[in-house]
């Protein structure tokens, strides 16, 4: 069966320091994957998607960045966090039926 | 316009109610549709897809009409567990991207 892998699950960083979050799948070949933040009390804003290796489509201007080094990995990262990249982030691959998630990762930049 | 409406809620019913929430798409090219479940604090789970000639599951009904552009779910006979919030998802094929309302609020009390 295909589970989905997102580390760590809280994560309390000081401004101007790196970030980088990694998810996995498993049991599957060629997802598509997704990277989603979700700010307090607001809904999922897509960030990244990347369809294949090396291919990453970012939706939104930031200072966020992503890289798919192999099929199932993708990772999110950042030179320099800032105040307002606090939030939940969600990794998700999608088939056919729909979109799962991995449990998340709440970041909280102080 | 966002390209997934939802309205935000929040919804109070009481237990055994029914209940019924709206969602309007903006890309007439949109292809699948979800409705996720999120709990507090925690990541969306798939609920069910969403079919042309609507579909059902024990207390949920999902229908789609493309001409109008909008989904809804209905619930019958509302449980406590119910209560959650329920996200609307939109997904196009020609771009691969999955796009998620800000979600409806749903508060069951006894």
């Amino acid at each position: 069966s295909q589970t989905i892998h997102q580390w760590p699950a809280t994560l309390v960083q000081p401004v101007g320091s790196p970030l980088s979050l990694e998810c996995t799948v498993e049991g599957t070949s060629n997802p598509n994957l997704y990277w989603y933040r979700q700010a307090a009390g607001r809904g999922l804003q897509l960030l990244f998607y990347s369809v294949g290796i090396g291919q990453i489509s970012s939706e939104v201007p930031q200072n966020l960045s992503a890289s798919r080094p192999q099929d199932r990995q993708f990772i999110l990262s950042s030179k320099k966090l800032l105040l307002s990249d606090s939030g939940f982030y969600l990794c998700a691959w999608m088939w056919g039926i729909g979109a799962f998630f991995g449990q998340g990762t709440r970041l909280t930049v102080v | 316009r966002k390209e997934v409406e939802q309205d935000p809620g929040p919804f109070n019913v009481p237990e055994g109610a029914t209940v019924a929430f709206n969602c309007t798409y903006s890309n007439s090219a949109s292809q699948s549709f979800f409705w996720y479940r999120q709990d507090c604090r925690k990541e969306p789970k798939l609920l069910m897809s969403v079919y042309s000639s609507g579909n059902e599951d024990g207390r949920f009904t999902a229908q789609l009409n493309r001409a109008s552009q909008y989904i809804s779910l209905l619930i019958r006979d509302s449980k406590l567990s119910d209560s959650a919030t329920y996200l609307c998802v939109v997904n196009s094929l020609h771009t691969d991207k999955l796009i998620f309302g800000t979600g409806t609020r749903l508060q069951v009390f006894p």
